[in-house]
């Protein structure tokens, strides 16, 4: 069985430009999130999303990053405009539900570079 | 407010030495889950294992052990006869019920296993 899938796993931008990072799930897993890794530090949820609804996303920074997970399935996180400090590893993880916490699956990041 | 300390950074061993590594929590929830996983060099987060309050039995698998106490707030994780294939950073996570799954990571310890 496949696990999480991210693309691009690297992507080295300038300040200002947009971004965007693709995710797709286990398949049939409802809960879907993005989690920040910033070097040497332990991931922070982003923004969790139940089938197609995002229901924690007190943690996304509405003013440049947005993300959307059309259909209940894949998702994307994006950034507009990318600052020097959004370089950092963006993980995407999913679970079959939020009910009961268990065990996350996690892809492997994609890993942005602001210059 | 929910809380994970890894005090330790970096630990570095030669292989078959016995390694602990330790977790300190904070929460307010007599009912909250903990974790562990390892993320070696590719990037994705591998669960270990998960350990709701109510069960302070220690677990053993294999090579790993994890030392729950709840008196100390203290969810350790130990490695015996560490092997190369060790070295990775292990992050120690706390989950709460009615955060569908959230996890909140201590910073990593980064474990290297020289041969």
């Amino acid at each position: 069985e496949a696990g999480v899938v991210q693309s691009p796993r690297y992507k080295i931008i300038e300040k200002k430009q947009p971004v965007a990072f693709w995710c797709n799930p286990i398949s049939g897993h409802n809960t879907l999130y993005w989690y920040l890794q910033n070097l040497g530090q332990g991931p922070e949820l982003l923004i969790r999303y139940e089938n197609e609804e995002a229901v924690d996303d007190s943690q996304l920074p509405k003013d440049r990053f947005s993300a959307e997970r059309l259909k209940g399935v894949d998702s994307t996180l994006k950034i507009q405009p990318a600052e020097l400090g959004d370089s950092a590893v963006y993980l995407c993880a999913s679970s079959l539900s939020g009910l009961v916490p268990g065990e996350l699956f996690f892809g492997e990041g994609s890993r942005l570079t602001v210059l | 407010a929910q809380k994970v300390t890894q005090a330790q950074t970096e630990i570095s061993v030669v292989e078959k030495e016995d390694v602990t590594l330790d977790c300190v929590y904070e929460t307010r929830d007599t009912t909250y889950y903990l974790f562990w996983y390892k993320q070696p060099p590719s990037g994705e987060l591998v669960f270990l294992i998960r350990r709701n309050s109510f069960d302070e039995q220690n677990e053993i698998s294999g090579r790993y052990s994890w030392n729950f106490q709840k008196s100390t707030s203290s969810f350790n994780f130990t490695i015996t006869a560490s092997q190369v294939v060790d070295s990775a950073v292990y992050f120690c996570a706390l989950s709460e019920p009615n955060q569908g799954g959230k996890l909140i990571f201590g910073q990593g310890t980064e474990l290297s296993v020289k041969p």
